[in-house]
C-alpha cells in the first residue's frame, strides 16, 4: 500500500500571504494526486486532481503541482475560508479508493 | 446538482450493528460507483469500500473483512452501508463519496461527498 506523508502538520500562515504545503508518496503515482480541503464540522470538498487541475468551482488561488513521488499544493492570497484542513489523496493503486495523508492543519497566524 | 444526503447520526453499544444510507439524486445513480470512508475522532480519513450500484459488486478494505456490507437500492438511488461488531474504536464520521473515474488510474477521485453521519459506540 502506497503511504502518503504530509508535512507540515501544522501551517501557522497570516491571511493575505501564501501557504505551501508538502506530500511526498511511498513510491512513483505519476500524476495521480489530489488535494481535499475540510472545513471543521464539513464533508471533504475536492480542490485539486491530476495533481494540477482545479476541480469545479475552485478558485485560481489554488495550485497544485509535482509528479512521481513529491507534490505540492498552494495558495497564494490566503482568504478567511481557506483556513482548513488539507488532505492528500493517491489514487493511482490499490486499494480502490486510494490513500490519504493525515492531513495539513492551515491555520490563521 | 449533484448531491448526496446521508441519514441521521446514530449512538449503539458495542457488539451492535449499524447500518448508514446515501441517498444520490443530481446525476445517474448507476454510472458512477460509490466510496465509504471514515473519520475517527483526531484522525484522518480511512478508506472503507466501495460499491458498484449498478451491479451490487463491492471491494473493501481489509481492516473491515467480515464486519461491512454495502448494498444499493437503484429504485431510490441510495447506498447502504452497513457495520456490524462495533466496538468503541468504529466511533466516527462516516462519509459516503461519488468515485470519479480518472484516465490512467486505477483508484478515482471522491466527488462530492456527502455530509457525514456520526456513529458513536458506547456501553
Amino acid at each position: 500500500e502506497v503511504v502518503m506523508t504530509q508535512s507540515p502538520a501544522t501551517l501557522s500562515v497570516s491571511p493575505g500571504e501564501s501557504a505551501t504545503l508538502s506530500c511526498r508518496a511511498s513510491q512513483s503515482i505519476s500524476g495521480n494526486l489530489a488535494w481535499y480541503q475540510q472545513i471543521p464540522g464539513q464533508a471533504p470538498r475536492l480542490v485539486i486532481y491530476g495533481a494540477s487541475t482545479r476541480a469545479t468551482g475552485i478558485p485560481a488561488r489554488f495550485s497544485g503541482s509535482g509528479s512521481g513521488t513529491e507534490f505540492t499544493l498552494t495558495i497564494s492570497n490566503l482568504q478567511s475560508e481557506d483556513f482548513a484542513i488539507y488532505y492528500c489523496h493517491q489514487y493511482n493503486n490499490w486499494p480502490p479508493g486510494g490513500t490519504f495523508g493525515q492531513g495539513t492543519k492551515l491555520e490563521i497566524k | 446538482q449533484v448531491q448526496l444526503v446521508q441519514s441521521g447520526a446514530e449512538v449503539k453499544k458495542p457488539g451492535a450493528s449499524v447500518k448508514v444510507s446515501c441517498k444520490a439524486s443530481g446525476y445517474t445513480f448507476t454510472n458512477y460507483y460509490m466510496h465509504w470512508v471514515r473519520e475517527a475522532p483526531g484522525q484522518g480519513l480511512e478508506w472503507m469500500g466501495i460499491i458498484n450500484p449498478s451491479g451490487g459488486g463491492t471491494s473493501h478494505g481489509k481492516k473491515f473483512q467480515g464486519r461491512v456490507a454495502m448494498t444499493s437500492d437503484t429504485v431510490t438511488s441510495t447506498v447502504y452501508m452497513e457495520l456490524s461488531n462495533l466496538r468503541s474504536e468504529d466511533t466516527a464520521v462516516y462519509y459516503c463519496a461519488r468515485a470519479v473515474p480518472m484516465p490512467g488510474a486505477k483508484g478515482t477521485t471522491l466527488d462530492p461527498w456527502g455530509q457525514g453521519t456520526l456513529v458513536t459506540v458506547s456501553s
